[in-house]
């Protein structure tokens, strides 16, 4: 399977930009970026997902670099509810499970007001 | 918006009791999965579900574990002896399409103690 590694934690201040990087240097052509994230005592939650460009949905940003071996999820103005743990996911045709998901540990983030 | 719903929030068993666990996937979404987390850990695959079949399932789901799909609208995943390790945050989810663009829909869980 292939793997991803994301910082064990990053913080912001409330109303700032966030960047959450994720590194995947042995994606592969067919594999997309899942985003998802947990938010305390809560199931995990779908961001955000793409393959080759840039994706915007209401939620986030998704930057994916132009070799795919790293993508940037973006938070635009991040709130007190954004603190999370987000998880950055390959998704990948042809997997078995109908495409289950492989979590690893994510990032933790924290929102300071 | 549609969204998965899991019952009970909590549900607290003797250990060496059978236990059912339920969701209720949404309404258009064909395949289904089982989750878990373990506190303080990472969320781990259990078993996969499509077209009243299992697809794949993990180590972690061995013979004590079944799930079922007995009516259109549920999908249960019952354990039938519990042990002290069955405690664990458990989380359904569903999806509409096998693709690997589509995202998962996953439930709020269910909190399971095993005394």
């Amino acid at each position: 399977d292939a793997k991803t590694t994301q910082p064990n934690s990053m913080e912001s201040n409330e109303e700032e930009p966030v960047h959450l990087p994720c590194n995947h240097s042995t994606i592969s052509g067919t594999d997309y970026i899942h985003w998802y994230r947990q938010l305390p005592s809560q199931g995990p939650e779908y961001v955000i997902h793409g393959l080759t460009s840039n994706v915007n949905n209401r939620m986030a940003s998704l930057a994916i670099a132009e070799d795919r071996k790293s993508s940037t999820l973006i938070l635009h103005r991040a709130t007190l509810r954004d603190a999370a743990v987000y998880y950055c996911i390959l998704s990948f045709p042809f997997s078995g499970g109908y495409n289950k998901l492989i979590f690893g540990a994510g990032t933790r983030l924290a929102v300071h007001p | 918006e549609p969204e998965v719903t899991q019952t009970p929030s909590h549900q607290v068993t003797q250990m060496g009791q059978e236990v059912i666990l339920r969701c209720v996937p949404i309404s258009n979404h064909l395949y289904f999965y089982w989750y878990r987390q373990i506190l303080g850990q990472k969320v781990e695959f259990l078993v996969s579900f499509y077209n009243n079949e299992i697809s794949e399932k993990s180590e972690i789901f061995d013979d004590q574990f079944s799930v079922e799909r007995p009516d259109g609208s549920n999908f249960t995943l019952k354990i039938r002896s519990t042990k002290l390790e069955d405690s664990a945050m458990y989380f359904c989810a569903s999806k509409s399409r096998t693709d690997a663009s589509q995202p998962q829909h996953f439930g709020d869980g269910t909190r399971l103690s095993i005394l």
